[in-house]
């Protein structure tokens, strides 16, 4: 069935580093790739979406790309600030056949603490 | 008006106790969803309802029961809940099912059972 990997943390960085979280996934066909931030006391919050090969999502200065040859779609930002420290998941929903068809796959969610 | 709202905010209750928890949304979504969040873990997905008729049950214990009374509404009622059933309840919403489309979330119901 469909699933996704998510880089293990926690992940600690001080100000103005450089952040990537890995991820990959394995599903049928062509699925949307969706990266949600979790802070902390919240719901989830849709950070940025592709919806298919070589699409480039990004919002607040994150990105992500959709690599279908490596089925990644990794999230880096080029400075974190503290107020990025949250969780976040990678996420991917199938089209029709797939068993993420109609729902969200996540993975198991990565924690980000920024120090100043 | 882009939110989904839950209420309560926070619910403790026991196991002999019949609760409802409540979600609203005025986006005009038509597809509506429960899951359940445990403490570091990712939501996990217990029901689905699609133009007001449930479409997806994540083979969820009966002592949850949910409830779409209009396009607007969800509801999640609990009957003899159990200690492991504390966890955060997260209600969210989109523009359709199945069309892969992003989520709304609401802010969530931090549920205890004693």
């Amino acid at each position: 069935g469909d699933s996704v990997t998510q880089m293990e943390g926690p992940v600690t960085l001080s100000e103005e580093a450089f952040l990537t979280i890995n991820c990959t996934y394995t599903a049928t066909g062509y699925p949307s790739l969706f990266w949600y931030v979790q802070y902390p006391g919240e719901g989830l919050q849709l950070l940025l979406k592709a919806t298919k090969a070589d699409d480039k999502g990004s919002n607040k200065g994150f990105e992500a790309t959709y690599r279908k040859e490596t089925t990644s779609f990794h999230l880096e930002k080029g400075s974190v600030q503290v107020s990025d420290s949250a969780v976040y998941f990678c996420a991917l929903s199938a089209n029709a056949g797939g068993t993420s068809y109609g729902k969200l796959t996540f993975g198991q969610g990565t924690i980000l603490t920024v120090h100043p | 008006d882009t939110e989904v709202t839950q209420t309560p905010k926070h619910l403790v209750m026991g196991m002999t106790n019949k609760k409802s928890l409540k979600c609203e949304q005025h986006m005009g979504h038509r597809a509506m969803y429960w899951y359940k969040q445990k403490a570091k873990k990712p939501p996990e997905l217990m029901f689905v309802y699609s133009y007001e008729k449930l479409s997806i049950n994540e083979s969820v214990p009966s002592r949850f029961s949910p409830e779409c009374p209009n396009s607007s509404l969800l509801n999640l009622h609990l009957h003899a809940l159990q200690p492991e059933d504390s966890a955060l309840y997260l209600c969210a919403s989109s523009q359709d099912w199945g069309r892969r489309e992003k989520l709304f979330f609401g802010s969530g119901t931090q549920l205890s059972v004693l």
